[in-house]
């Protein structure tokens, strides 16, 4: 099957750590997008990748990381950096041009 | 800057009804417009989607209404079920060129459907 695969669903972290969220497509998408879901704000974008080995800088990147060494695969690392990262964190990919943009599941992040 | 202002925040509709959730934007280089929809912890999927040269599409009980001169677009949901409440989200995005590959999302609308 097709799709987008975030791992895990849930993840629990000590507050100072740096975690790494998983995001992998098998739909051959060249663009890939982190959004972040918090109650009441909408999706709002951290960063998105074109293309392997470029990516750029969204609305809230500031605390986050990300890498895109592999067309399938775009990670991000929350940082200790970010002030407040509990949140459902969305990872998307596109086909160029106007299309449709597949979702993940979400990983829910809880940081105590 | 919030590029997509959508409204209501929350819609609560009876079985059979219409439910009507608003977008409005800014940025005129926009011309793709979808609407997701997502349940409570999963991620959106897309429901319907429209592009400026058209003024409106429908899909089963659902259908975009979009106003370009009013910088509008509108979802509509005919016999509203209460397998229909979700959060409904607008997004836009621009086709070609810097920021093509930008989706713009509004804040969501939380409906309720109740028998």
């Amino acid at each position: 099957d097709g799709g987008i695969t975030q791992s895990p669903k849930y993840l629990f972290r000590k507050e100072g750590q740096n975690v790494t969220l998983s995001c992998e497509q098998n739909l051959n998408h060249d663009a890939m997008y982190w959004y972040r879901q918090d109650p009441g704000q909408g999706l709002r974008l951290i960063y998105y990748s074109q293309i392997v080995n470029d990516f750029q800088k969204g609305d809230i990147a500031e605390g986050y990381s990300v890498s895109r060494e592999k067309k399938e695969s775009f990670p991000l690392t929350v940082t200790s950096a970010q002030k407040n990262p509990t949140a459902f964190y969305l990872c998307a990919s596109r086909r160029t041009g106007l299309t449709e943009a597949f979702f993940g599941q979400g990983t829910r992040l809880t940081v105590v | 800057q919030q590029q997509v202002k959508q409204s209501p925040q929350s819609l609560i509709v009876q079985k059979g009804g219409i439910s009507i959730i608003n977008c409005a934007y800014e940025n005129t280089a926009f011309d793709y417009f979808p609407w997701y929809q997502q349940f409570p912890g999963k991620g959106p999927a897309l429901l319907i989607a429209i592009r400026p040269d058209v003024s409106e599409k429908k899909e089963g009980r659902f259908t975009i209404s979009f106003n370009k001169s009013a910088k509008q677009f509108s979802l509509h949901i005919m016999d509203s079920q209460p397998g229909d409440s979700a959060t409904y989200f607008c997004a836009a995005s621009v086709g070609s060129g810097a920021g093509s590959y930008q989706l713009t999302f509004g804040k969501g609308t939380k409906l309720s459907v109740i028998p």
